[in-house]
């Protein structure tokens, strides 16, 4: 079983539309969550960590629920520029850092 | 300012001959890490520096190397490149157990191997 494990997507909804990913983690003592964004042929950029009591930031809703290992990004009236591959980042253990397989998101006018 | 910096951004090498990839951050921060990341996956972690202790993966091919001279600067040695070596590498740098607990990127290394 992989350590963290995303919806393999792809996603492709209309502008405006509001999309879901979740993500799920095998190791109980986790303690970091993330949200990157990777645009083609870039980086990963961190969209938000993710808190116990849930976190926004505009258009953007993480949540963690610790009892099921699960980890959720909601995307309300998604715009093009949101186009672009999430990525489910979880602190494994100590140091360790584990990335998702990441989900794919195309928005289309 | 660049914080997190990978030299060569592309890098060409013959099947087997040995490359390094280097990594170097202004931030100070006490862990770094590389991943490896080929088209349409997810970065997979080979190993990571947590201070001066190296931590590698079960999965990493010994054909991967790493070496951290200073806090600053890692290297990634890839010993004898195959073809299926041909990925983006990144390095990626964090302070850890305190502070922002989140990853800084560098933009990465493009390695072809012919």
């Amino acid at each position: 079983r992989k350590e963290v494990e995303q919806d393999p997507g792809p996603f492709n909804v209309p502008e405006g539309a509001t999309v879901a990913f979740n993500c799920t983690y095998s190791n109980s003592a986790s303690q970091s969550f993330f949200w990157y964004r990777q645009d083609c042929r870039k980086e990963p950029k961190l969209l938000m960590s993710v808190y116990s009591s849930g976190n926004e930031d505009g258009r953007f809703t993480a949540q963690l629920n610790r009892a099921s290992q699960y980890i959720s990004l909601l995307i309300r009236d998604s715009k093009l520029s949101d186009s672009a591959t999430y990525l489910c980042v979880v602190g494994s253990s100590a140091s360790k850092i584990i990335f998702g397989s990441g989900t794919r998101l195309s928005i289309r006018p | 300012d660049a914080m997190v910096i990978q030299n060569p951004r592309y890098q060409v090498t013959q099947f087997g001959k040995p490359v390094t990839l280097s990594c170097s951050q202004t931030l100070n921060h006490n862990v770094m890490y590389w991943y490896q990341q080929k088209s349409s996956q997810a970065p997979k972690l080979l190993f990571h520096y947590y201070d001066k202790d190296f931590n590698n993966e079960a999965d990493t091919p010994d054909n991967f190397q790493s070496r951290r001279p200073n806090t600053s600067f890692c290297f990634l040695d890839i010993r004898s490149p195959g073809l299926g070596d041909a990925a983006m590498y990144l390095c990626a740098t964090r302070v850890f157990p305190v502070g922002t607990d989140t990853q800084y990127f560098g933009p990465g290394t493009r390695l072809t191997v012919l």
